[in-house]
């Protein structure tokens, strides 16, 4: 199966400061990549839509200056989280599709704001 | 409608028992459902997925049965393991021209007993 990496796997930051999470595809090229978040005991959120080379689409409710997403390539997609409060402390997960129907997620990034 | 609804919340079974996750949906435009499997601390990884032109699809000891009049589809896990102890999601691509996202069920996390 395809594989998605992330960088880190978990980060603690002092309130105010912005945190870079790194997803990557390691074997396919990603036409699209999906950002989600995720808190303890329940669903998947999906934050936003990359695409190669232009901005992303961001779900309702998710603030696009504060989770700022770049997806630089077709393996690569950076969200960064700015001045990041204790209540951003999530599990962040990247996703990637290629050509075909199938979504392929990353480890995931545990984020801790203190 | 974009939900997906899934039920049990949770799910006990003994070894060898054959667990049954259940979801529906509104939205006659979706076209394509998969299931993944998550561990604690982990991203969901792909497990199987079926599109609406199929009843019925069988990959080791998962199976997906599809009921479209209904709006219903199942995981099945037969043969059920300790190892198969993990929250499973469904999940459903709206088609057309909303590129690629997927619409999550809440989540059921299932206990293989040994």
């Amino acid at each position: 199966g395809a594989v998605v990496s992330q960088h880190p796997s978990w980060v603690i930051c002092k309130s105010g400061t912005s945190v870079k999470i790194e997803c990557r595809s390691l074997d396919f090229q990603a036409t699209t990549m999906f950002w989600y978040r995720q808190f303890p005991k329940q669903s998947l959120m999906l934050m936003a839509t990359s695409n190669e080379g232009s901005k992303a689409t961001y779900e309702q409710g998710v603030e696009k200056d504060k989770f700022l997403i770049n997806h630089a390539s077709l393996t690569l997609s950076t969200l960064t989280v700015t001045s990041a409060h204790p209540e951003d402390s999530s599990f962040y997960i990247c996703s990637a599709t290629g050509i075909s129907y199938e979504q392929y997620f990353g480890p995931g990034t545990r984020l801790t704001v203190t | 409608q974009q939900q997906v609804k899934q039920s049990p919340q949770s799910l006990i079974v003994q070894k060898g028992g054959i667990p049954i996750i259940n979801c529906a949906y509104e939205n006659t435009a979706f076209d394509y459902f998969p299931w993944y499997q998550q561990f604690p601390g982990k991203g969901p990884a792909l497990l199987i997925a079926i599109r609406p032109d199929v009843s019925e699809k069988k990959e080791g000891r998962f199976t997906i049965s599809f009921n479209k009049s209904a709006k219903q589809f199942s995981l099945h896990i037969m043969d059920s393991q300790p190892g198969d102890s993990a929250t499973y999601f469904c999940a459903a691509r709206p088609g057309g021209n909303q590129g690629g996202k997927l619409i999550f069920g809440q989540g059921t996390e299932l206990s293989v007993k040994p």
